[in-house]
């Protein structure tokens, strides 16, 4: 099956600053969905991305499914973005999604 | 809110013991999927369900097994529990393959 990498797994960051989180897949892809999950557990949609760019307020993502890596930018972070994101593809049909082992942000006030 | 909902919240069960999870998905939503979430990990995919029928699998055995209601809601049923099976179960609607996650059950086997 496919193989999903994230990095880094832990990132620690003071309010305002920037980071880029990365996600590598070992094959091609129709489906690629950046996630965050907050304390409690519950996982709200950030992008769906399979290819190229989005934005949205202060997230953006890139998709560049020929080298197989997504990045999900997060600018002038505040400690509500604070939890793990989670990185998932799916290979298409009923493959469900395969999903990283996320990247577990802190930022600190 | 991504208007799915599930219920229980908690569970405590006792190994070898069965458990019902059920979810409620947003109304339209014709497809559901499961996951199941260890401690520290990412979700794992356990089966789908499209049209009340079962169309995709992932590596979990037919202990683990599933319902899908017309009323867009759906159940997952675990026999024979194991420790191992502790964890957060999400499931997640989607009508057009963008899945909308519920807040999840949080399982725990004793």
């Amino acid at each position: 099956g496919i193989q999903v990498e994230q990095s880094p797994p832990d990132l620690i960051l003071q309010e305002g600053a920037n980071s880029t989180l990365r996600c590598n897949f070992s094959d091609s892809v129709n489906n690629l969905q950046w996630f965050h999950q907050n304390p409690w557990g519950q996982l709200i949609n950030l992008f769906y991305i399979p290819s190229g760019t989005k934005q949205n307020g202060r997230l953006s993502a890139t998709t560049v499914a020929t080298e197989r890596y997504s990045l999900l930018y997060i600018s002038s972070s505040q400690t509500t973005d604070s939890g793990v994101y989670f990185c998932a593809v799916s290979g298409g049909g009923a493959d469900g999604l395969t999903f990283g082992k996320g990247t577990h942000l802190i930022i600190q006030p | 809110e991504t208007g799915v909902t599930q219920s229980p919240t908690h569970l405590i069960k006792t190994r070898g013991q069965q458990v019902t999870l059920r979810c409620s998905s947003q109304s339209g939503h014709n497809t559901v999927s499961w996951y199941q979430q260890a401690l520290g990990q990412g979700p794992q995919f356990i089966f789908q369900y499209y049209r009340e029928e079962e169309n995709g699998r992932g590596n979990f055995p037919p202990r683990f097994s599933g319902l899908q209601f017309p009323n867009y809601s759906s159940e997952l049923n675990v026999n024979a529990l194991e420790l191992d099976d502790s964890a957060l179960y999400l499931c997640a609607s989607s009508l057009d393959g963008n899945p909308y996650f519920g807040p999840g059950t949080r399982l725990l086997v004793l």
